[in-house]
C-alpha cells in the first residue's frame, strides 16, 4: 500500500520570502502525487497533480512541485509567499490501480508580515 | 454549480446516538468519498463508492455505514456514535472517466462532536 511523509508539521515564512513544503511517499511503482491546500474552515482544493511526463509541474496560485524518484519526493515549492497562502497543506499519494489516495498529515503553514 | 455540498455543518451528539451525514454533488460525477480528518493524521478514507450502486471500505471503516442513494448522494451513517468518532467529516468526488489520476473535490465539511 502507499504511504505519504510530511516532515514538516509547521512551518512560518515571511511575506514575500520562498516557501518549500516536503512530501516523501512510498510506493512500489509510479504513483499519482497531489498537492491540496485547505484553508482555515473549507473544505480541500487541489493545486496541482503529476501522473506522468514533465516532472516539473505547475500548479495554481503560483506554486509548482517537482517529482523526484531518485528520492521518492514531490516538494512543494512558491518563489514568494503572500498573506493569503496562510493555510495547511496536504500531499497526496495514488496508486495507479486504485482510486484511493492516501494522504500525509498536513504541514501548516503560517505567514509574518 | 454548487459542487460538493455536505448537511450538517455542525453537530453533537451523545455517545450511542445515531446521525447520517449527508452528502450531494451536481457535477454529474460517477466516483465519491468519505474521509475524515483528525489532528495529525492527516485525511483518512472510511469508504468509497467508485460508480452508482458500488461501495467498498477505506482505512478506517469500522462504525460507519454508507449508502450510495443515486449517482449524485452519497450518505454517512454513524449507527451508535463514540467519542472517537469526533473528527471533521469530508465527502469528495472525481469524475472516474479517467482513471485514478482524476481530481478529488471536496465539500466544506461537518465538524461532528460526540460527547
Amino acid at each position: 500500500a502507499q504511504s505519504v511523509t510530511q516532515p514538516d508539521i509547521h512551518i512560518t515564512v515571511s511575506e514575500g520570502a520562498s516557501l518549500e513544503l516536503r512530501c516523501n511517499y512510498s510506493y512500489g511503482a509510479t504513483p499519482y502525487l497531489f498537492w491540496y491546500v485547505q484553508s482555515p474552515g473549507q473544505g480541500l482544493q487541489l493545486l496541482l497533480k503529476y501522473f506522468s511526463g514533465d516532472t516539473l509541474v505547475q500548479g495554481i496560485k503560483g506554486f509548482e512541485a517537482e517529482f523526484k524518484r531518485s528520492q521518492s519526493s514531490f516538494n512543494l515549492r512558491k518563489p514568494s509567499v503572500h498573506w493569503s497562502d496562510a493555510a495547511e497543506y496536504f500531499c497526496a499519494v495514488g496508486a495507479r490501480y486504485d482510486y484511493k489516495l492516501s494522504f500525509g498529515a498536513g504541514t501548516t503553514v503560517t505567514v509574518r508580515a | 454549480n454548487a459542487g460538493v455540498t455536505q448537511t450538517p455543518k455542525f453537530q453533537v451528539l451523545k455517545t450511542g446516538q445515531s446521525m447520517t451525514l449527508q452528502c450531494a454533488q451536481d457535477m454529474n460525477h460517477n466516483s465519491m468519498y468519505w474521509y475524515r480528518q483528525d489532528p495529525g493524521m492527516g485525511l483518512r478514507l472510511i469508504y468509497y463508492s467508485a460508480s452508482e450502486g458500488t461501495t467498498d471500505k477505506g482505512e478506517v471503516p469500522n462504525g460507519y455505514n454508507v449508502s450510495r442513494l443515486n449517482k449524485r448522494e452519497f450518505s454517512l451513517r454513524l449507527e451508535s456514535a463514540a467519542p472517537s468518532q469526533t473528527s471533521v467529516y469530508f465527502c469528495a468526488s472525481s469524475p472516474n472517466t479517467s482513471g485514478p489520476k482524476e481530481t478529488q473535490y471536496f465539500g466544506p465539511g461537518t465538524r461532528l462532536l460526540v460527547l
